[in-house]
């Protein structure tokens, strides 16, 4: 299986201020990306999805950006709450491929 | 179901002990995959299910692990002689069709090895 590494990256904000997570993807073949977040204890939720021929998607409070010249993906989270406290993956699909690869995660702690 | 489903929540068990992990898919989802994550680490990728095509085993760790679908719903993942390297948490997943509605996970089964 694809390897990642031990120590994730942490990204630590204040509530209400606005959150950046980036992801460097790695096939420059791939169509289809998704965020997910993920609990303590529960399975990845899924967040927002974008197609390669979008370079960008807003959701309720969130919105990718995709850049595939550098390969490159991005979740903003606006006014971030407690709640939104977890880790947070990016998966990218290869394009006529069948499984999600996952980056390796990025842990956001939200102060109160 | 309303989401996915797997079961046992947690297991453990003695080294060289046979497991089975069960999944119950989103009714009327075609696509099911299992994943493997390791302690503070992403997903790594097992095994993928898709009606009655023959599953995609690429990321199958060895030849101790095994998987089946039975009626294209619910399927078995099956580690024979575990190891402790096998502990983690097993993740079960469901889409409508490949990979292009964003996967429903279930909360998987943590493994303990001892």
């Amino acid at each position: 299986g694809e390897s990642v590494g031990l120590h994730l990256p942490t990204l630590s904000v204040q509530e209400g201020d606005n959150s950046i997570i980036n992801c460097a993807y790695s096939n420059s073949a791939s169509d289809y990306f998704i965020w997910y977040k993920q609990e303590s204890g529960k399975g990845p939720q899924f967040i927002i999805d974008i197609r390669s021929n979008m370079d960008k998607r807003q959701g309720q409070r969130v919105t990718v950006l995709l850049n595939k010249t550098v390969k490159h993906l991005s979740l903003q989270i606006a006014a971030t709450q407690p709640g939104d406290s977890a880790v947070y993956f990016c998966a990218e699909k290869v394009s006529g491929g069948n499984k999600l690869v996952f980056g390796a995660g990025t842990i956001l702690r939200v102060k109160s | 179901g309303a989401g996915v489903s797997q079961s046992p929540s947690n297991k453990v068990t003695e080294k060289g002990k046979d497991v089975e992990l069960r999944c119950d898919p989103i009714s009327g989802h075609t696509a099911l995959y299992w994943y493997r994550q390791s302690l503070g680490q992403g997903l790594e990728f097992l095994i993928y299910f898709q009606g009655n095509s023959a599953p995609d085993k690429s990321g199958l760790p060895s030849d101790r692990f095994s998987a089946e679908r039975t009626g294209g719903s619910v399927s078995t993942l099956t580690i024979q002689r575990t190891q402790q390297e096998d502990s983690a948490v097993y993740l079960c997943a469901s889409s409508s069709s490949s990979a292009r509605d964003g996967y429903t996970f279930g909360s998987g089964t943590r493994l303990t090895v001892v």
